[in-house]
């Protein structure tokens, strides 16, 4: 049963526009939300969190949007940048802490010059 | 400050050896967490460790086991190995007032 999934396995965009990554969970316990990015041969990098209290959280041109309602939450990057190519995970945990983390299957995202 | 660092970072072993793997956090962080990396499975997670002692626990059968040194640094073991181990094996580090994990390379096992 997976609990965070990642719908789209892959996305291209043009660079410039904006990139939107969704996420949907289905454990209510989970508290808080990561985004990764993974380039080959690297292990994951952390991008941006946010806290279940919150709804909305940016970092430069990185914001996540959480609706707990629809346990659904999006990464959005403006502008996308070629540097941006990469596979993005979604993760989440509960209990506040970053231990455990349940990660979705990965978005790979391809920005276009 | 260096990174989280594993070794080694490929390997190649028969079906039923074991092998272990080795994880030196950042300097100052004590939890350990490991996860198995598949193209079906995605990133799942294996164990914590904390302090030499295992905190949280996922999914896998008991041929996967590991363990933390005094110093942070942990190992992770796989006996008898199977086809299906083959994989890339990340190890991440966190310190308690960091909200987040920080990954190493990983560890690339194949299992022939």
């Amino acid at each position: 049963d997976q609990q965070v999934k990642q719908n789209s396995p892959s996305l291209s965009v043009q660079e410039g526009r904006i990139s939107i990554l969704n996420c949907d969970y289905t454990n209510s316990m989970f508290d808080y939300f990561l985004w990764y990015k993974k380039y080959p041969a690297e292990g994951p990098t952390f991008l941006i969190s946010i806290s279940s209290i919150k709804d909305k959280n940016e970092d430069g041109r990185f914001t996540v949007f959480l609706n707990k309602s629809a346990k659904h939450l999006s990464l959005h990057i403006v502008p996308s940048q070629p540097g941006d190519s990469a596979v993005y995970f979604c993760a989440a945990s509960y209990q506040g802490g970053s231990e455990k983390l349940v990660f979705g299957k990965g978005t790979k995202l391809t920005v276009n010059p | 400050k260096a990174g989280v660092t594993q070794t080694p970072r490929y390997l190649i072993k028969t079906r039923g050896q074991q092998v272990t793997l080795s994880c030196s956090p950042i300097s100052g962080h004590r939890s350990v967490s490991w996860y198995q990396q598949t193209p079906g499975q995605g990133l799942q997670f294996l164990f914590e460790y904390f302090s030499e002692t295992q905190r949280n626990k996922g999914n896998f059968p008991g041929r996967f086991s590991g363990r933390q040194f005094s110093n942070s640094r942990s190992e992770m073991n796989v006996s008898t190995l199977e086809l299906g181990d083959s994989a890339l094996y990340l190890c991440a580090s966190s310190s308690p007032s960091q909200e987040t994990q920080y990954f190493g390379p990983g560890t690339r096992l194949l299992v022939l």
